[in-house]
């Protein structure tokens, strides 16, 4: 166990809502990234928090957003749904977010748009 | 071109066997690379770090070559519980705290008995 939870595990979505995912970051923990996994593909990185500023962006459109909370738990927001979206959403914590320091990557939160 | 690209596989073997893995980075500048595994649909574990004078853990053996910007994990003995999708992974030089994980596709590794 990593520490690392995230919350819903499954979700089913249609085309065009919204839809807010959850990670609570392991203890001690400053920095959260969170990752997009399609099917077959290795994650891709959405951006990541630092201290509650995002500090790092991948290439994914405004529709994605996120937020930390003073706790360093983190949210991540997807508005207007596409079938494209359906995805393993994987969040993983590190202590200050440095390039060597390892992730601990929670159990991820499966996404299916519809 | 993808950043960190990777033989999907899958590789299939028998017990006991060695099979390798190799993967090759796109920035010359990556500062960092590891490998990862990861179980069906489950979170990625850090497997290990590479390094260029290469790292030996137990049967696994990585290697990293900056000057041909590859990278490669030897398995020997292969178990049965070695199945599983390998992550290659390099961490691009930036300014700043980051952490950002370039992952290539995987490889996929069967192990028969």
């Amino acid at each position: 166990e990593t520490g690392v939870t995230q919350s819903p595990t499954h979700l089913i979505k249609t085309r065009g809502q919204q839809v807010t995912l959850r990670c609570s970051s392991q203890s001690g923990h400053n920095t959260v990234s969170w990752y997009q996994q399609a099917l077959g593909q290795g994650p891709q990185f959405i951006f990541q928090y630092y201290r509650e500023e995002e500090n790092g962006r991948g290439n994914f459109p405004p529709r994605f957003s996120g937020l930390q909370f003073p706790n360093y738990s983190s949210e991540l927001n997807v508005n207007a749904l596409e079938l494209d979206d359906s995805a393993l959403y994987l969040c993983a914590s590190s202590l200050t977010g440095g390039p060597d320091e390892k992730l601990f990557f929670g159990s991820g939160t499966q996404l299916s748009v519809l | 071109r993808k950043e960190v690209e990777q033989d999907p596989g899958p590789f299939n073997v028998p017990e006991g066997a060695t099979v390798a893995f190799n993967c090759t980075y796109s920035n010359s500048a990556s500062q960092s690379f590891f490998w990862y595994r990861q179980d069906c649909r489950k979170e990625p574990k850090l497997l290990m770090s590479v390094y260029s004078s290469g790292n030996e853990d137990g049967r696994f053996t990585a290697q990293l070559n900056r000057a041909s910007q590859y990278i490669s994990l030897l398995i020997r003995d292969s178990k049965l519980s070695d199945s599983a999708t390998y992550l290659c992974v390099a961490v691009p030089a930036s300014g700043g705290n980051t952490g950002k994980l370039i992952f290539g596709q995987g490889t996929t590794l069967q192990v028969k008995p």
